[in-house]
């Protein structure tokens, strides 16, 4: 099973600041997905990229994908309280015929106003 | 359309003792994946169910096992409870589980052993 290190486990930040979440790992992913997850809930999709060295921005949100797809960025300008959560990164990998993801340890988020 | 759903909700069980909790996907995925997430590891994959047929399994036990019946629901079954069980397990259901589909998770069963 490929690692996925997430870095920083824990942060916590002022309402307006700007942060970025990494994702490193040592292998190759077809496809790479960030989740968030809020407490009682399941984790809910924000974006998955796909292309080396793609950018996609989702509002306050932008992500990257490394060009050797082994690694990942999410950052995340003006952050408000209503970004507090766990952001987690999950790559892709199939065995067996079958279809799982890897999923990072992620990086509890806390803003406060 | 309804989101995954996942029943219970939370569940109290002592060592030994064995459970079955239960997944409902979003009506017309036929794709299944269960997942156990703590504290300590993360969410991490237990196994994947397409069209009645398990067709991934990650690094559990045997205690961990799962099905899927014709309507796409799933079960999975943990035999012989031990506390390192405790856990949120997550069920997410796709179309057909690829790279290309979305994974919709459902909120998950709180499972505490004691």
């Amino acid at each position: 099973t490929q690692l996925l290190e997430q870095s920083p486990q824990f942060l916590s930040i002022q309402e307006g600041e700007n942060l970025t979440v990494y994702c490193n790992s040592s292998s190759v992913f077809s496809s790479l997905q960030w989740y968030r997850q809020e407490p009682g809930e399941g984790p809910v999709l924000l974006v998955t990229v796909v292309t080396g060295g793609e950018v996609k921005k989702l509002k306050r949100l932008t992500f990257q994908f490394g060009d050797a797809r082994k690694d990942s960025s999410l950052h995340i300008t003006a952050a408000q309280p209503g970004d507090t959560g766990l952001y987690l990164c999950a790559g892709d990998f199939w065995e067996n015929s079958g279809y799982a993801l890897n999923f990072g340890k992620g990086t509890s988020l806390l803003v406060t106003p | 359309k309804a989101g995954v759903t996942q029943t219970p909700r939370y569940l109290i069980k002592t060592r030994g003792q064995q459970v079955t909790l239960s997944c409902s996907p979003i009506s017309g995925h036929r794709s299944v994946s269960w997942y156990q997430q703590t504290p300590g590891q993360g969410l991490q994959f237990l196994f994947e169910y397409f069209s009645e047929t398990q067709r991934n399994k990650g690094n559990f036990p045997g205690r961990f096992s799962g099905r899927q019946f014709s309507n796409s629901r799933s079960e999975m079954n943990v035999s012989t409870l031990e506390l390192g069980d405790s856990a949120l397990y997550l069920c997410a259901s796709s179309l057909v589980g690829s790279s290309t589909d979305t994974q919709y998770f459902g909120p998950g069963t709180r499972l505490t052993v004691l």
